[in-house]
């Protein structure tokens, strides 16, 4: 059964700073692992999907990375902003399932 | 407008009662999916449908009905309300093709007294 983990379940952090957001999954027979965003009393607003023959992709100020032999993906957000506040959540597509697996996502304050 | 519209956003309503969450979406997407988020659980499945007329269960689907008649719309029935399914429920959608980016709606409060 695929578990999906995320740490540090919180992360505060000064306006400006670069940083990593960190997700495991046990199973690497993945279809694909995508990014989320989910504003407080929101729904999630997805951010990046890699494909399991990707290693990366990058939309903006946010790289993210897939490393399935390690079974791990850092989503690396530049030059933080305090809208970037929010929770980041990773889900992974299990292959030969429809469903999505998600972790239980990172608190991220950004300070300004 | 398009995406994923969610109706109620917010129900309160009683132990033992029916209760449906409507789901819509404008993508003709055929996938459409079914969450519960809850404290310490996170998202977890609880339907999810690959096409009108073909629905399957996820991790939670106990208590739980759901219907496809149509592409567009996937409602949720609470047949008998209980205080274990107060939570946030969110609809997604996304099409056919395992790569392809799942979308969410605003997500549905429900309160169970």
């Amino acid at each position: 059964k695929q578990e999906v983990t995320q740490i540090p379940a919180a992360l505060s952090v000064p306006e400006g700073e670069n940083l990593v957001l960190n997700c495991s999954f046990t199973d690497s027979a993945i279809y694909n692992l995508q990014w989320f965003r989910q504003d407080p009393g929101k729904g999630l607003t997805s951010l990046l999907l890699i494909q399991s023959s990707q290693r990366e992709q990058t939309s903006g100020r946010l790289n993210a990375s897939l490393d399935k032999s390690s079974g791990r993906s850092t989503l690396y957000i530049a030059a933080s902003q305090p809208g970037d506040s929010a929770t980041y959540l990773c889900a992974a597509t299990q292959g030969g399932s429809e469903k999505l697996v998600f972790g239980k996502g990172t608190k991220l304050t950004v300070n300004p | 407008d398009a995406g994923i519209t969610q109706s109620p956003r917010y129900k309160i309503t009683e132990t033992g009662r029916q209760v449906t969450l409507m789901c819509h979406q404008t993508w003709s997407h055929s996938y459409m999916f079914w969450y519960r988020q809850d404290l310490g659980h996170g998202l977890r499945l609880i339907y999810y449908s690959a096409a009108a007329d073909i629905t399957d269960k996820g991790e939670v689907p106990d208590g739980y009905v759901v219907s496809r008649s149509k592409t567009e719309n996937f409602p949720l029935t609470l047949e008998s309300a209980t205080r274990s399914q107060t939570s946030v429920y969110f609809c997604a959608s996304r099409t056919s093709g395992k790569y392809n980016e799942q979308f969410f709606g605003p997500g549905t409060r429900l309160t169970v007294l």
